[in-house]
């Protein structure tokens, strides 16, 4: 079945860092690529729909300039959390529509803990 | 605005038992009605689907019951195992956007 493979898997940065999140379509080209983000024991939240080669569309009341957004290419699209803080901290995933069956398919996330 | 109602938020069950999670939604557009399981620390996996078209599907020991009348739709795990404690989430979608989620239903199965 499609795979997307997400990574890292958990990464620790210092307040003020950037970091960077990607997600790979290992055996499909994915078009499209949805960030959300889940804080412990809640549902996702949308965050931003990123689409090959045009700009990321963010869901309201996520800024921009701190998650950035970028699809390159078929097969990769990034989540780069700029000037990181502890509030920042949170589990981030990544989810494309596969081919077939419909649906679609996640990543294995990003615990993200900023220090 | 909550598109997709999602209860329990917590559900305790016997070994063996029968769990049963419900979601509800309003927008009549949907027509994809996924359930993912997550498990601590991992991304959600797809579990089962339904369309609109039937009103039931089942894979194993995983039923989707579907009353596109009521706009709700239900998981039934039968011989629930304490494998199976995880998190559940419903979504619905409209072919080719996004999905709404559920809130969740955090299912421990007892041995």
């Amino acid at each position: 079945g499609a795979v997307v493979s997400q990574h890292p898997s958990w990464v620790i940065c210092k307040s003020g860092t950037s970091v960077k999140i990607e997600c790979r379509s290992l055996d499909f080209q994915a078009t499209t690529m949805f960030w959300y983000r889940q804080f412990p024991k809640q549902s996702l939240m949308l965050m931003a729909t990123s689409n090959e080669g045009s700009k990321a569309t963010y869901e309201q009341g996520v800024e921009k300039d701190k998650f950035l957004i970028n699809h390159a290419s078929l097969t990769l699209s990034t989540l780069t959390v700029t000037s990181a803080h502890p509030e920042d901290s949170s589990f981030y995933i990544c989810s494309a529509p596969q081919p077939f069956p419909y649906g679609y398919t996640f990543g294995s996330g990003t615990r993200l803990t900023v220090v | 605005q909550q598109q997709v109602k999602q209860s329990p938020q917590s559900l305790i069950v016997q070994k063996g038992g029968i769990s049963i999670i419900n979601c509800a939604y309003e927008n009549t557009a949907f027509d994809y009605f996924p359930w993912y399981q997550q498990f601590p620390g991992k991304g959600p996996a797809l579990l089962i689907a339904i369309r609109p078209d039937v009103s039931e599907k089942k894979e194993g020991r995983f039923t989707i019951s579907f009353n596109k009348s009521a706009k709700q739709f239900s998981l039934h795990i039968m011989d629930s195992q304490p494998g199976d404690s995880a998190t559940y989430f419903c979504a619905a979608s409209n072919t080719g956007n996004q999905f709404y989620f559920g809130t969740g239903t955090s299912l421990t199965v007892i041995p």
